[in-house]
């Protein structure tokens, strides 16, 4: 299963826009990259997904590389309610697994 | 908006006993999935169920047992608890192979003494 890399934290002002890196140097044609995030004390929450182009949603934007070893997620104005962990997860090819790492913790401050 | 419930946010149980965690979806998803959740380890996939009396196992199956009569519910079974399965279980449903579907529950803190 391709796995992925994140930094274990990062912190980013509000109003700012915050830029997660993930590295997944594995990762086979035909899997998709999904991002989720998880607010303190709640379940994750999907946020965005990804094969081969840029996506952009009511969220987020997701950009991956050309070679499809790396993407950013992309808050564009950061909120303090945007403070969570943040996941990058490559789904199992042919399956509906997901299989999570340890994440970003992104810290907004004022 | 599509609701899974898991019966209980916080549970006691003592070593030994058979615990059942419960979850419930309202949206008629195919998919269901029990994570748990331990610092520094992220989530990690225990079973997931494709459909009604299905089940696979996921990483790290051992000591869980898992159940699925009918489609909205997913059930976790912990055998004979032990303390080093106190955790956060999480439960997730999709509607179909396609990942992004994922909705999860708030999740159920078991502590095992």
């Amino acid at each position: 299963d391709a796995k992925t890399t994140q930094p274990p934290s990062m912190d980013c002002a509000e109003g700012r826009a915050a830029n997660l890196p993930c590295n997944h140097s594995t990762i086979s044609g035909n899997e998709y990259v999904y991002w989720y995030r998880q607010i303190h004390s709640q379940g994750p929450q999907y946020i965005i997904h990804g094969l081969k182009n840029n996506e952009t949603n009511e969220m987020a934007s997701l950009i991956i590389t050309e070679d499809r070893k790396s993407s950013t997620l992309i808050l564009p104005h950061a909120t303090l309610r945007d403070t969570a962990v943040y996941y990058c997860i490559v789904r199992v090819a042919g399956t509906d697994k997901l299989i999570f790492g340890t994440g970003t913790r992104l810290q907004v401050f004022p | 908006d599509v609701k899974v419930t898991q019966s209980s946010r916080y549970l006691v149980k003592r070593t030994g006993e058979k615990v059942f965690l419960e979850c419930v979806q309202d949206m008629d998803h195919e998919n269901m999935f029990w994570y748990r959740q331990d610092p520094g380890l992220g989530l990690r996939l225990i079973y997931f169920s494709y459909d009604v009396k299905m089940k696979e196992k996921g990483d790290i199956p051992e000591g869980y047992s898992v159940s699925r009569e009918k489609k909205e519910r997913f059930s976790l079974i912990l055998e004979s608890a032990s303390t080093n399965q106190t955790s956060m279980y999480l439960c997730a449903s999709s509607p179909d192979r396609g990942g992004y579907g994922y909705t999860f529950g708030s999740g159920t803190r078991l502590t095992v003494v």
